[in-house]
C-alpha cells in the first residue's frame, strides 16, 4: 500500500516555463516532507524540504508547497532549464526518525 | 560525489544464492539507511542503523538482513534470492537518525542486483 503516490511517471516542459511536479500522500501523521533529484547511474540528491507547520517553502528557482488538508504537495521549478532533466521524487515522513516512505517519481523533461 | 560509497556498483546471481552489499557512509555520518528500488517503483524503505545499532526498520523481509559495523560501515544481506529481489538498493547516511532540515540522507549510487 503505497502512501505517497506521484501519479505523472512523465513531464515534458519548455526552457523558461514552470514545472510543476505533484505528489499526494495518504497518511495524515506525515509532518516532513522532501523532494530528491536523481540523474541515471547516480543516487538521489537531496532538493528541498517542508515542515508541515510551513505551507510554502523557496529555494531558488524552486518552490514546494504544502496542502495539507488535500494532503498534496506540489514542487514548482521556474524558470525550467535543461538541466533541471530527472527523475524527482517526493518523499514523506513521520515523526522523530529519518524513515522516508517514497513516490514513485516522475521524469521531467526539459526541452531547449 | 555524495561520498557515499557502494560496492558493488552490479551483481548478477541465481536464484537460491546469498549476496552481501556493502556501504561506507560519508565521514562523519553515523546513521545509515538502506533502501530497495525496483522496477518503476519509488525507494522503499527497509532499515536504518545509528552507531551501529538498529533504529528503525522498513519493509524488510527476513530473508534479507543489515548490520553496521564499528567503523560504521553497513552492510546488506540478501539469502534465498527470487527473481523479484532484482532491483536497485541504495544506501543513505547522514549525521544522526533524526529528521531535521540539517540532516539530509546523502545517497550513494546504488547497486543494481539481477537475479536469474
Amino acid at each position: 500500500d503505497q502512501q505517497v503516490k506521484q501519479n505523472s511517471p512523465s513531464l515534458s516542459v519548455q526552457e523558461g516555463r514552470i514545472s510543476i511536479l505533484n505528489c499526494d500522500y495518504t497518511n495524515s501523521m506525515f509532518d516532513y516532507f522532501l523532494w530528491y533529484k536523481k540523474y541515471p547511474a547516480e543516487g538521489p540528491t537531496f532538493l528541498i524540504s517542508i515542515s508541515s507547520i510551513k505551507d510554502k517553502n523557496e529555494d531558488g528557482r524552486f518552490t514546494v508547497f504544502l496542502n495539507k488538508s488535500a494532503k498534496h504537495l506540489s514542487l514548482h521549478i521556474v524558470p525550467s532549464q535543461p538541466g533541471d532533466s530527472a527523475v524527482y521524487f517526493c518523499a514523506a515522513s513521520e515523526g522523530n526518525f529519518n524513515k522516508f516512505y517514497f513516490g514513485s517519481g516522475t521524469k521531467l523533461n526539459v526541452k531547449p | 560525489d555524495s561520498g557515499v560509497t557502494q560496492t558493488p556498483k552490479h551483481l548478477i546471481t541465481a536464484t537460491g544464492q546469498r549476496v552481501t552489499l556493502r556501504c561506507s557512509p560519508r565521514s562523519g555520518d553515523l546513521s545509515v539507511y538502506w533502501y530497495q528500488q525496483s522496477l518503476d517503483q519509488g525507494l522503499q524503505f527497509l532499515i536504518q542503523y545509528y552507531n551501529g545499532e538498529e533504529r528503525a526498520k522498513g519493509n524488510i523481509l527476513e530473508r534479507f538482513s543489515a548490520q553496521q559495523f564499528p567503523d560504521l560501515h553497513s552492510e546488506l544481506n540478501l539469502s534465498s534470492l527470487e527473481l523479484g529481489d532484482s532491483a536497485l538498493y541504495f544506501c543513505a547516511s547522514s549525521l544522526t537518525p533524526l529528521v531535521s532540515s540539517y540532516n539530509e540522507q546523502f545517497f550513494g549510487p546504488g547497486t543494481r542486483l539481477t537475479v536469474l
